[in-house]
């Protein structure tokens, strides 16, 4: 059956710090998708990021950068110089035959405190 | 550019009672998802429509839950005879199909406290 772990219930960090969040997954099927959604205090979760299981580039937006690495069933997400507005949980989910193809299967989050 | 909507906000409702949700999701998406978020978890998959046919259900969705999608527009959540076990927050998405079938938007949610 598929699984996604975030080992990481609660990560605090200074203002300017980077840091990273953790994804392991895993899928019997070769062909899936993954997902990072951020969820703020407000509720509402907010799609960052799709990576299909065919595309092992990495990939930076901004601030923003995600590590996909299928040897070790990983795709873990990194901010670089955080700020209090990424204060917030974030999923990793991901998609594939297993799940319908249509839906997604999240993990149970992290939540980020970035401290000012 | 609207984003998905969800009314109410937040339900309070008496254990027994009958509580219905309503989701308006991306006008140009087609396919429309509902989920369940407990405290401390990520969302849990229901069900899904494309259009207005319902393609799949959750083994979660139990007999008290029915969504509609009538006119392949908004959907309605409904929950029957509700249970303290239904307390939640319920989260409605919606997608295009082709590439960007995986991208999905989600709404504000709608808290449910059942008493």
């Amino acid at each position: 059956a598929q699984k996604v772990t975030q080992a990481q219930t609660e990560i605090s960090v200074v203002e300017k710090e980077d840091v990273t969040l953790d994804c392991v997954y895993e899928t019997r099927d070769t062909t899936y998708y993954l997902f990072w959604y951020k969820q703020p205090p407000s509720g509402e979760l907010v799609f960052l990021i799709r990576r299909n299981s065919f595309d092992e580039q990495n990939e930076i937006s901004g601030r923003y950068s995600w590590n996909f690495q299928k040897s070790t069933s990983s795709f873990n997400f990194t901010i670089t110089a955080s700020q209090v507005v990424d204060s917030a949980v974030y999923f990793c989910a991901l998609s594939d035959e297993q799940t319908g193809a249509n839906n997604l299967f999240f993990g149970t989050g992290t939540r980020l405190t970035v401290i000012p | 550019d609207t984003g998905v909507s969800q009314d109410p906000r937040h339900k309070i409702t008496k254990r027994g009672q009958n509580v219905t949700f309503r989701c308006d999701p991306i006008s140009e998406h087609n396919r429309l998802y509902w989920y369940r978020q407990t405290l401390g978890q990520g969302p849990e998959f229901l069900t899904y429509f494309q259009n207005e046919a319902q393609l799949e259900k959750s083994r979660l969705l139990s007999d008290r839950f029915s969504a509609e999608r009538p006119k392949g527009s908004f959907s309605t959540l409904e929950i029957q005879r509700t249970e303290q076990g239904d307390s939640a927050m319920y989260l409605c998405a919606s997608s295009l199909t082709g590439t960007k079938t995986y991208e999905q938007y989600f709404g504000p949610g709608t808290r449910l406290t059942v008493t």
